[in-house]
């Protein structure tokens, strides 16, 4: 059974530093791995979605990276701003694809970004 | 822009009752989903649907139904409420292959008393 697992749980950062955040999963295979965002009482947001055939992915100060064969990802955010507060969860989806396909989310990291 | 709406941001039940929370969806997706979200515990599938009328089971699908008939429209029944069915409730929604990005509702907090 695929086990997603993010570390730190939370981050406590000064505005302008740049950050990553980790996402390791048991299972190494994986169909892709998204990255989302939630803010507090929300819905998740996607940010960036990794095929696994990928190596990263980027979106403005965003930068996803995936090795599948370690079973790690990591979101590198750029410049941080008080803005980008929020919980990061990543997500894996595995091999396959098909209507058997279900993600399996890590718990997240609570980000703070101090003005 | 993708929108799914889940009819209520919060709600309040009473034990036993049955509930229905219902999520539509604008962008003609072929995937719907219903997940809860609890403090410790992360996001857990309960039951998804590719297809209209068709439905499968999650990783926690017991003490839920759900309902598609159309394909905008995944309703989500509590057949009879219990407390320990307090929680998040968010829905998405994903186009074509299931493998593709799911776009999420903003949420249905469910307090049973």
């Amino acid at each position: 059974k695929q086990e997603v697992t993010q570390i730190p749980a939370a981050l406590s950062v000064p505005e302008g530093e740049n950050l990553v955040l980790n996402c390791s999963f048991t299972d190494s295979a994986i169909y892709n791995l998204q990255w989302f965002r939630q803010d507090p009482g929300k819905g998740l947001t996607s940010l960036l979605l990794i095929q696994s055939s990928q190596r990263e992915q980027t979106s403005g100060r965003l930068n996803a990276s995936l090795d599948k064969s370690s079973g790690r990802s990591t979101l590198y955010i750029a410049a941080s701003q008080p803005g980008d507060s929020a919980t990061y969860l990543c997500a894996v989806g595995p091999m396959g694809g098909g209507s058997n396909y279900k993600l399996t989310f890590g718990k997240g990291t609570l980000l703070t970004v101090n003005p | 822009d993708v929108k799914v709406t889940q009819s209520s941001r919060y709600l309040v039940k009473r034990t036993g009752e049955k509930v229905f929370l219902e999520c539509v969806q604008d962008m003609d997706h072929e995937n719907m989903f219903w997940y809860r979200q609890d403090p410790g515990l992360g996001l857990r599938l309960i039951y998804f649907s590719y297809d209209v009328k068709m439905k499968e089971k999650g990783d926690i699908p017991e003490g839920y139904s759900v309902s598609r008939e159309k394909k905008e429209r995944f309703s989500l029944i509590l057949e009879s409420a219990s407390t320990n069915q307090t929680s998040m409730y968010l829905c998405a929604s994903s186009r074509g292959p299931a493998k593709n990005i799911q776009y999420f509702g903003a949420g249905t907090r469910l307090s049973v008393l």
